[in-house]
């Protein structure tokens, strides 16, 4: 059984739409992560939810969204997208949120705005 | 601020061993880890130090040393799998930064 999972694998869009990525975790965790990697593998955190309530909001444009239904998903909203959106997204999971923790990433959503 | 230094690529030969090093900026600092990632692949969990000294786990080890804020991660009998990029990563104040990876290329 996959422990992070994201849909979909690969996001080809146009700029100004709006799309969703989705995330679950059967690892029982209590917080899990969205994450952006750049074209230069520049890994850099967006949001960190624990127990479904937002504890970590680094400056990110407010067209991203996070919402978490329940503790076991963290979904991505992304409205009025722009080419510089194009990156890797990652979630992420870890049983609380510490350094000691070791976080579990899913396989990554490619994302090219054209 | 955070900041995270880390070369950006080494380069080295199966079965050597290698020394990827990590040098840090950053308040309230709680521990350093360790990640590998694989080309197309997603970051996995290697090492944590959250005290000074060696950490060891079968062929990788990690060192820190907080009065100099640095740590490092060392690659032994190095394998053709090893080829990934390594980043190092520091958590503060519920916050994790990453630094910028290193591309290690092994070859035969």
């Amino acid at each position: 059984d996959t422990a992070v999972s994201q849909t979909p694998k690969y996001l080809v869009t146009q700029m100004g739409n709006d799309k969703s990525i989705k995330c679950e975790q059967n690892l029982g965790h209590d917080t899990m992560y969205w994450y952006k990697q750049d074209s230069k593998k520049f890994l850099k955190i967006m949001f960190s939810y624990n127990n479904k309530e937002l504890i970590i909001n680094e400056t990110v444009p407010n067209r991203f969204s996070p919402k978490s239904p329940d503790k076991a998903h963290l979904n991505l909203h992304i409205n009025s997208l722009e080419l510089g959106d194009s990156a890797v997204y990652f979630c992420a999971s870890s049983q609380e949120a510490s350094i000691q923790e070791t976080q579990y990433f899913g396989p990554g959503t490619r994302l090219l705005v054209l | 601020g955070q900041s995270l230094e880390q070369p950006s690529e080494v380069t080295a030969v199966e079965g050597a061993i290698v020394q990827i090093n990590c040098t840090y900026q950053t308040s309230g600092f709680y521990g350093l880890s360790w990640y590998q990632q694989h080309d197309g692949g997603a970051p996995t969990f290697l090492s944590y130090n959250g005290l000074d000294g060696l950490e060891e786990t079968g062929r990788f080890s990690s060192f820190l040393s907080r009065s100099d804020s640095y740590g490092y991660l060392l690659l032994q009998e190095l394998q053709m799998k090893d080829s990934a990029s390594y980043f190092c990563a520091v958590y503060n104040f519920n916050k994790f930064y990453f630094g910028s990876g290193t591309k290690l290329n092994v070859k035969p």
